[in-house]
């Protein structure tokens, strides 16, 4: 079964370093996203993703943020200066709006520790 | 500010009992629910989808929606003790051109053999 994936699954920085996470969606979906979780926190919205280009982004997607599809199959998101707040778990999630319904499938995760 | 409330738990069952996890939503206009279900340190797994209001069955699990009363449910039937997870509910924020997932804290189920 097609699934999400990202890479790394863990990923240690220093705070003030630019980290850039990766996923690629499943094949045949063309709408992608981010989300994160702080630990024991509930999974909150980062930034949506269609046709080369950003939909929607929440208050947390702030200039430090960047999303880039590089290829046809790679979807990305890159902090610049990461600080000890950014510390999370990022998901990715791709849909394909079938039917018209907005089913999301997540990732993996890659754990973002800030130190 | 959309709002969706759970009842964090711990819910207690056990195995082979019912399990009813509950949830409520802030924004009338909402259209699109989902049920996902989450294993400590992993990702979410989309379980159930429902759009209309009333019930829709799918194995073990049955979601029920009430738009007037902006209340959404999951029963499992049978429950196993690989049913135990945090079970999230989770609206689709439709303010914009493609829609977003707003979830809430989750219900931890424990499913006792």
């Amino acid at each position: 079964e097609p699934e999400v994936t990202q890479t790394p699954s863990h990923q240690v920085t220093q705070m003030g370093q630019e980290v850039i996470l990766r996923c690629v969606p499943i094949s045949n979906h063309l709408y992608f996203y981010w989300y994160r979780q702080i630990l024991g926190q509930k999974v909150e919205f980062l930034v949506s993703f269609y046709n080369n280009e950003i939909s929607e982004k929440s208050e947390i997607f702030d200039d430090q943020f960047s999303v880039e599809r590089p290829d046809g199959s790679n979807f990305t998101l890159k902090i610049r200066s990461t600080k000890l707040e950014d510390s999370a778990m990022y998901f990715c999630a791709s849909s394909d709006w079938r039917d018209s319904y907005n089913e999301q499938f997540f990732g993996p995760g890659t754990r973002l520790t800030v130190l | 500010q959309k709002e969706v409330e759970q009842n964090s738990g711990p819910l207690s069952v056990p195995e082979g009992a019912i399990a009813s996890l509950n949830c409520t939503y802030s924004d009338r206009g909402s259209q699109s629910f989902f049920w996902y279900r989450q294993y400590s340190g992993k990702s979410p797994e989309l379980i159930m989808s429902i759009y209309s209001n009333g019930d829709k069955e799918d194995g073990r699990f049955t979601a029920q929606l009430n738009k007037a009363s902006q209340y959404v449910s999951l029963l499992i039937r049978d429950s196993q003790p690989s049913d135990s997870a945090t079970y999230l509910c989770v609206v689709e924020n439709y303010g914009g051109s493609q829609g977003n997932l707003i979830f809430g804290k989750g219900t931890k189920l424990s499913v006792k053999p």
